[in-house]
């Protein structure tokens, strides 16, 4: 089974700083993918954890907490671009992820 | 990079019609899945494929089949469509391991 806890939404400022918490409860584990989907649009990946630790991408970075079933995303200078929604996806080794409706992140001016 | 093609962005047919949608991928991929996707709800699974002619069931597989001829293409058959299949439809690959999943652009099909 598994089980993914992320806030339904969240608004920000374009500019600012947003942080995206995710905590997951899985029966195997891999590693833990952030996924970026705009509306009516297919999800695109933003980033991969494997390992405890934070790893940045320009303006995004992820951080993952294995011990803890944690991880966030993080947002700097934030931009308009940015509304879409944010999915945590658990890698529980088997082919399949599950992915939830995420985190719909509205960016205003 | 991975490329993920689907045979239409947009789609209209009639209750009744049997429906194609057709995904070609040109990364080897093993994995290939079918999805859904309706307002306000997450990815649905409708079925995916480990293999050439090897095909399971997801979440929702009833009023859907499947056919895997060939390593990079994945086809996803309504065998008689009806108003609520209507939806967006995504098709994505992956290789084992790792399970990155690459999704193709998406089609929005509408049903009469």
């Amino acid at each position: 089974g598994q089980n993914i806890d992320q806030p339904t939404e969240m608004t920000a400022t374009e500019g600012a700083i947003v942080q995206i918490n995710c905590t997951y409860q899985t029966s195997g584990f891999n590693g833990l993918f952030w996924y970026q989907q705009h509306a009516g649009e297919a999800p695109t990946f933003l980033s991969y954890n494997v390992l405890d630790g934070l790893e940045e991408k320009g303006r995004f970075s992820s951080f993952l907490s294995r011990s803890k079933g944690y991880s966030y995303l993080l947002l700097k200078e934030l931009q308009m671009k940015d509304s879409a929604s944010y999915l945590c996806v658990p890698n529980t080794g088997f082919q399949k992820l599950v992915f939830g409706t995420g985190t719909r992140l509205l960016v205003s001016p | 990079d991975v490329k993920v093609t689907q045979s239409s962005r947009y789609l209209v047919k009639r209750t009744g019609e049997k429906v194609f949608l057709e995904c070609v991928q040109d990364m080897d991929h093993e994995n290939m899945f079918w999805y859904r996707q309706d307002p306000g709800l997450g990815l649905r699974l409708i079925y995916f494929s480990y293999d050439v002619k090897m095909k399971e069931k997801g979440d929702i597989p009833e009023g859907y089949s499947v056919s895997r001829e060939k390593k990079e293409r994945f086809s996803l058959i309504l065998e008689s469509a009806s108003t609520n299949q209507t939806s967006m439809y995504l098709c994505a690959s992956s290789l084992g391991g790792r399970n990155e999943q690459f999704f193709g652009p998406g089609t929005r099909l509408t049903v009469l």
